[in-house]
């Protein structure tokens, strides 16, 4: 069955400083990857995605994530930490060869980035 | 474009009362989801189409129904409502691989919150 992991409920993170989010994911086959973004009261906001090619897939915001096969990681990063970046991140997977299907969703990880 | 757009926003609702809540997309994407929002939870998928006239359940659709008459529009009919189903909805659309777009990035409207008291 696919899953995808999300170990840390909340990450603190002072403004100016790198940021990390976490993500582990089980898929029978090849994944694509998503990361999404959603701030209070509002949907999701799509941040960026891995598909194939180089495993540093470069988003939206600054953000990026390092696709990591041998350790079925799919971490999110940004080098300096804005206070805006606080907001709920979700990282998200599917088999690449079910086209168009639903996206397994993990728990979501609630970043606070302090002033 | 205006993407995924859904409403109420908000409602309340009693044991037992109906209500649809309306999804429309405006990006001719083939594709639409439901999700529903619980908190700690992620999102988890209730139903999906592929296409007008075809629709399948997700992970957890009982108690709910769906209908796709056009390629715009999703609605999902809660028919019973009961204290579970309080939750936030998502709906999202997305390409489908026959749409010859590369991408079948799912793109999310911004929610109804529903409380059933």
């Amino acid at each position: 069955a696919q899953s995808v992991a999300q170990p840390e409920d909340q990450v603190n993170v002072a403004e100016g400083n790198p940021l990390t989010v976490k993500c582990t994911y089980s898929v029978s086959g090849n994944p694509y990857l998503f990361w999404y973004v959603q701030y209070p009261n509002r949907g999701l906001q799509f941040l960026l995605k891995y598909i194939t090619g180089d495993n540093l897939v470069k988003g939206s915001y600054g953000f990026e994530a390092e696709f990591n096969k041998s350790q079925t990681s799919f971490h999110l990063k940004k080098p300096s930490a804005l206070v805006s970046d606080s907001a709920l991140y979700f990282c998200a997977v599917r088999d690449r060869h079910q086209a168009g299907t639903a996206l397994i969703f993990g728990k979501g990880t609630t970043l606070s980035v302090s002033s | 474009n205006a993407g995924v757009t859904q409403t109420p926003k908000f409602r309340i609702l009693k044991i037992g009362q109906s209500m649809t809540l309306q999804c429309t997309q405006d990006m001719n994407h083939n594709y639409m989801y439901w999700y529903r929002q619980d908190p700690g939870m992620g999102l988890k998928l209730i139903y999906y189409s592929v296409g007008a006239g075809i629709t399948d359940k997700g992970e957890v659709p009982n108690g709910y129904n769906v209908s796709r008459s056009t390629t715009e529009d999703f609605p999902l009919r809660l028919e019973l409502a009961a204290p579970s189903q309080t939750s936030v909805y998502f709906c999202a659309s997305s390409y489908g691989p026959r749409q010859g777009k590369g991408t079948d990035t799912q793109y999310f409207g911004p929610g109804t919150r529903l409380t059933v008291l």
